[in-house]
């Protein structure tokens, strides 16, 4: 009974480097959200996607950052050229949408970007 | 404008005591979702609680109770009966379902610190 997973829940990076976070969703959902959480900060809603399509992108920067959640294996987030300030952590959440209205979104654990 | 307000950034309770995280959110749409979330130490977020725009009823799960005062616009979390293991930060989360995304947006968050 396998939740949300992500990998790597550790990341560390040199700037200017890319950073790759995966994501796959529990078993049965097909909608996957990503969000960015600051040091002492709630979360920040990213992307939205569905399986080869991308739904809500107006939390995404305009650069540097992409994400795809294809037909088949994880969804993705890339961070290309990292800087300092992406440094956070970054959660995968996705939800069944079952159009009850109480689609609830769960989380995975989270990976840990650092950037040095 | 903030959409969800916790105006705790930190809160003691003694162990065995019942606690009330406030908060307060501002949407003009008539259909919308809350939820709690809890995040320890360890980092990962755990759904706790949810409740629905028209739900009649108050959710409970458990030791965890929702005081859903819709007028005042008010979602306040109750944990009956602290136990250590409630030490955490606790989000509150809106979703409001706009052209079709169903992204979250939370509150900062408050600190709960459950004394033996």
């Amino acid at each position: 009974n396998a939740g949300v997973m992500q990998n790597p829940r550790h990341l560390v990076r040199r700037r200017g480097q890319e950073a790759r976070l995966r994501c796959s969703p529990m078993k049965g959902h097909s909608h996957v959200y990503w969000y960015r959480q600051l040091p002492e900060e709630g979360l920040k809603f990213m992307v939205y996607l569905q399986k080869e399509n991308i739904i809500d992108e107006s939390g995404m920067p305009k650069e540097r950052f992409s994400a795809e959640f294809p037909k088949e294996g994880p969804s993705i987030l890339r961070i290309q050229q990292v800087v300092r300030g992406d440094s956070a952590a970054y959660f995968c959440a996705s939800s069944e949408r079952t159009g009850s209205g109480t689609d609830t979104q769960y989380f995975g654990p989270g990976t840990r970007l650092t950037v040095l | 404008a903030q959409k969800i307000t916790q105006t705790q950034p930190g809160m003691f309770v003694q162990e065995k005591e019942a606690v009330t995280l406030d908060c307060t959110y501002d949407t003009s749409d008539p259909s919308y979702g809350l939820f709690w979330y809890k995040q320890p130490s360890s980092g990962e977020m755990i759904f706790l609680i949810y409740q629905g725009s028209y739900d009649q009823q108050n959710a409970t799960e458990g030791r965890y109770s929702l005081n859903f005062q819709k007028a005042r616009k008010s979602a306040n979390l109750v944990i009956s009966a602290s136990q250590l293991g409630d030490s955490a930060m606790y989000f509150c989360a809106m979703r409001e379902p706009q052209g079709g995304s169903e992204k979250l947006v939370f509150g900062k968050g408050t600190k709960l610190t459950v004394n033996p």
